[in-house]
């Protein structure tokens, strides 16, 4: 099947710096992908919708400046954190949709910050 | 918009015992369903899916069937093991995006 990658797995950072996460699609365009947020023992909550080629779509109450994402290619969409404070700490996976709109999570990326 | 409501947990069982995990949706249109495990610390795994109504989704022993007529999805498993203590997601997807339920805790003791 289809292969979402996601890198890096795990990250830390300090406070007040930015934090770049890639989102790739292995073997198929992605014309979409999507991020979302999980809080330790909580639901997925969808963040955004990356477009390629045009400016991602964010859902209600997420700050677009706080999480600047960019659709690079068909095949990478990456998300960053700037100015990153302890309450951006969160466990942030991506997906991508195939032409048959079955999706594909990636593995997820656990991002620390002190 | 789109909900999942699922089966408040955490659900503890004994090995072998028999598994429910309830599943209802909200959905505009005919969205697909989809039940995902999470083992702790790892990402999502599909663990089986519906695309229309009356399809009955399966894997590794867990079975869901897409009723209509009752906008449920809900998941069993006739005898667990301890491998499956997990955390349970039902998600429907619609155009690519989706909507996760809340998520239910699975512990299965020996």
């Amino acid at each position: 099947g289809a292969v979402v990658s996601q890198h890096p797995s795990w990250v830390i950072c300090k406070s007040g710096t930015s934090v770049k996460i890639e989102c790739r699609s292995l073997d198929f365009q992605a014309t979409t992908m999507f991020w979302y947020r999980q809080f330790p023992k909580q639901s997925l909550m969808l963040m955004a919708t990356s477009n390629e080629g045009s400016k991602a779509t964010y859902e209600q109450g997420v700050e677009k400046d706080k999480f600047l994402i960019n659709h690079a290619s068909l095949t990478l969409s990456t998300l960053t954190v700037t100015s990153a404070h302890p309450e951006d700490s969160s466990f942030y996976i991506c997906s991508a949709p195939d032409r048959t709109y079955e999706q594909y999570f990636g593995p997820g990326t656990r991002l620390t910050v002190t | 918009g789109d909900s999942v409501t699922q089966m408040e947990g955490p659900v503890t069982l004994s090995e072998e015992a028999f598994l429910t995990i309830n599943c209802t949706y909200t959905a505009t249109g005919y969205p697909s369903l989809f039940w995902y495990v999470q083992y702790p610390g790892e990402g999502l795994q599909l663990l089986l899916k519906a695309t229309k109504a009356d399809d009955k989704g399966s894997n590794k022993g867990f079975e869901a069937t897409y009723r209509k007529e009752t906008t449920s999805f809900h998941l069993e498993k006739g005898s667990v093991q301890v491998s499956d203590s997990a955390v349970y997601f039902c998600a429907l997807s619609g155009a690519g995006k989706s909507t996760f339920g809340d998520g239910t805790t699975l512990t299965v003791k020996p």
